[in-house]
């Protein structure tokens, strides 16, 4: 089993559309969480922490869910330049010692 | 206030030839990690500094090696180049005591 697993995707939506991105995790004793976007051909920039009560950032909310080892975003109201990879990525150790552990990234693509 | 640098932002190589790449984190941050990204696949844990020191790696053979100096800046070597070895370098930093890391725009590697 992977250590961090994504939808495959790739997601085709339409603007205004509400999506999610659903993740997988192996190790149970895991600390932190994350989704990154990366755009093409660009590094990958933070777009939220994920914490185990939730938390939302305008029209992104993440979720955690320890007992199940699965992790969530969902975007409402997309707009076009949502248009990116979303990478979940676990940090196994937690704080300023682990290294981090991304997924492969699920693609989405958000039409006119 | 400048983010993650790197640099070269492209490279061309041959097999078997030694490549240095080089990165300097952003202000205040202390600790530093190298990933490699090969085409459509998420980053891959390299190793990460701090206090100069090597403090965690992945699973990369001992041609990958690095260093970090007084001021956090850091380096990336890698020996008898493959052409596996071709991909996006990316260096990311963290503040001491935080969990996020923040990348910079990488490097790209190519062997030929």
């Amino acid at each position: 089993r992977k250590e961090v697993e994504q939808d495959p995707g790739p997601f085709n939506v339409p603007e205004g559309a509400t999506v999610a991105f659903n993740c997988t995790y192996s190790n149970s004793a895991s600390q932190s969480f994350f989704w990154y976007r990366q755009d093409c051909r660009k590094e990958p920039k933070l777009l939220m922490s994920v914490y185990s009560s939730g938390n939302e950032d305008g029209r992104f909310t993440a979720q955690l869910n320890r007992a199940s080892q699965y992790i969530s975003l969902l975007i409402r109201d997309s707009k076009l330049s949502d248009s990116a990879t979303y990478l979940c990525v676990v940090n196994p150790s937690g704080g300023s010692q682990g290294n981090l552990i991304f997924g492969k990234g699920t693609k989405l693509s958000v039409k006119p | 206030d400048a983010g993650v640098t790197q640099s070269p932002t492209h490279l061309i190589k041959t097999r078997g030839q030694q490549v240095t790449l080089r990165c300097s984190p952003k202000s205040g941050h202390d600790t530093v990690s190298w990933y490699q990204q090969a085409l459509g696949q998420g980053p891959q844990f390299i190793f990460q500094y701090y206090e100069e020191e090597e403090r965690q790696r992945g699973n990369f053979p001992d041609r990958f090696s690095g260093h970090q100096f007084p001021n956090y800046s850091s380096e990336l070597n890698v020996n008898a180049l493959l052409l596996g070895d071709s991909a996006l370098y990316l260096c990311a930093s963290r503040q001491p005591g935080e969990d996020e890391q923040y990348f910079g725009p990488g490097t790209r590697l190519t062997v030929t």
